[in-house]
């Protein structure tokens, strides 16, 4: 599975645009990328995901480079709900209808009061 | 609320012992993941299935199976448990099998082998 590299922890004050980093150099075309986060003790929960173009939800952006090699999570007014660890993960998509995603240790996002 | 359920939450069981997770899809999903998150290994993809059958295979011993129902939950039976089978057990579910779709995690079943 391709790999990701992600700091290991960044600081947010609230109210303020966080963006988080995200490196994918082995990007093959078919893998999109999906980012998850996790707060303690709970299930991951899905925020966006994307293949090429910039992506938005109601949760957050994607920035996607043109080159595929990285991707930015914004996220445009940090809450305290926002705190937690943030995955960004490759998924390569088979002609047989399976995947999985293969989680890393992701970013620890703190959001400062 | 991710519309994923997962019973139990929690299980305190033997070494030895065999246990049974039981998984409830969204609705419309048709394919189901199970992950295994421990404190030493981050969170590990198990097993997919999509639509009762068995799709992908991750890091799953040969001790775990698991199988996807006619009405689309899911099992997934762990046996012979030793003390590092303890961990969060999550589903997830889709709703279809492919990389664009994104999943949805349950809350997770929580086992302690004692």
């Amino acid at each position: 599975d391709a790999k990701t590299t992600q700091p290991n922890s960044m600081e947010s004050n609230e109210e303020e645009p966080v963006h988080l980093p995200c490196n994918h150099s082995t990007i093959s075309g078919t893998d999109y990328i999906h980012w998850y986060r996790q707060l303690p003790s709970q299930g991951p929960e899905y925020v966006i995901h994307g293949l090429t173009s910039n992506v938005n939800n109601r949760m957050a952006s994607l920035a996607i480079a043109e080159d595929r090699k990285s991707s930015t999570l914004i996220l445009h007014r940090a809450t305290l709900r926002d705190a937690a660890v943030y995955y960004c993960i490759l998924s390569t998509h088979s002609g047989a209808g399976s995947y999985q995603l293969t989680f890393g240790k992701g970013t620890k996002l703190s959001v400062i009061p | 609320d991710s519309g994923v359920t997962q019973t139990p939450k929690h299980l305190i069981t033997a070494t030895g012992q065999r246990v049974t997770l039981r998984c409830s899809p969204r609705s419309g999903d048709l394919s189901v993941y199970w992950y295994q998150q421990s404190l030493d290994q981050g969170l590990q993809f198990l097993i997919q299935y999509y639509n009762g059958e068995e799709r992908a295979k991750g890091n799953i011993l040969e001790r775990f199976s698991a199988q996807q129902f006619p009405d689309l939950h899911s099992e997934l039976n762990l046996s012979s448990l030793e003390l590092g089978d303890s961990a969060l057990y999550f589903c997830a579910s889709s709703v279809g099998g492919g990389a664009r779709y994104e999943q949805y995690f349950g809350p997770g079943t929580r086992l302690t082998v004692t």
